[in-house]
């Protein structure tokens, strides 16, 4: 099955800069690549995802870019802010699959 | 529209009582997810329904959990006995058809077994 790993679990940075969390996939068939951000007591939702027929996505101060040829993508936060402190996981899946395997997750902390 | 909404939100119970989770997906949404969420395991799916019908309970842990989706707007997932081990979040989300859609998680059943 699919293998998603994450890196860094955790990452702090100061208000304003920008924050960069990369994942890895083991299943070429994955095609699907979602993010989600979880904040504290509440459930996962969806901020951005990609399908593997575009490299890049941009919405306002997030972006995800993948590598299919390396079998990894990227969560890009630019001038971050304190509201985005929260944990980030990313996630694959073959789009014909429901099943979305998960990394383990980035606690992101964004210092005043 | 009110979410995916999860009952009760915190449940505390004792080594061997019967514990049920409750689920109401996004009205319209045909396919329905439960996960389980520690810390050492990550998110765990546990069973996928679609039109109501299990598609895959591959990763319900042992034969003391059960779930069940009698009609399209309700769902619940349910540990008899439950164990310390047990102890964990869990979500349900819900998605618009079968594959690759967004998932749309409820805000979870915190559940402490002592």
């Amino acid at each position: 099955g699919e293998n998603v790993e994450q890196h860094p679990s955790t990452l702090s940075v100061q208000e304003g800069d920008s924050a960069v969390i990369k994942c890895t996939y083991s299943d070429s068939a994955s095609n699907y690549f979602p993010w989600y951000k979880q904040e504290l007591g509440k459930g996962p939702q969806l901020i951005i995802d990609i399908r593997s027929n575009v490299g890049e996505k941009k919405d306002q101060r997030i972006a995800v870019t993948l590598n299919k040829t390396a079998k990894h993508f990227s969560l890009h936060i630019t001038e971050t802010q304190p509201e985005d402190s929260a944990v980030y996981f990313c996630a694959a899946s073959p789009s014909n699959d429901y099943k979305l395997s998960f990394g383990a997750g980035t606690t992101v902390t964004v210092r005043a | 529209d009110a979410g995916v909404i999860q009952s009760p939100r915190h449940e505390v119970t004792e080594m061997g009582q019967e514990v049920t989770l409750r689920c109401k997906p996004i009205s319209g949404h045909n396919s329905l997810f439960w996960y389980r969420q520690t810390m050492m395991r990550g998110l765990e799916l546990l069973i996928y329904f679609n039109n109501n019908v299990p598609i895959d309970d591959s990763g319900m842990p042992e034969d003391r959990f059960s779930a069940k989706m009698p009609n399209a707007s309700f769902s619940t997932l349910k540990i008899q006995p439950s164990e310390p081990r047990d102890s964990a979040v869990y979500f349900c989300a819900s998605s618009l058809g079968r594959t690759g859609n967004e998932q749309f998680f409820g805000p979870g059943t915190r559940l402490t077994v002592l």
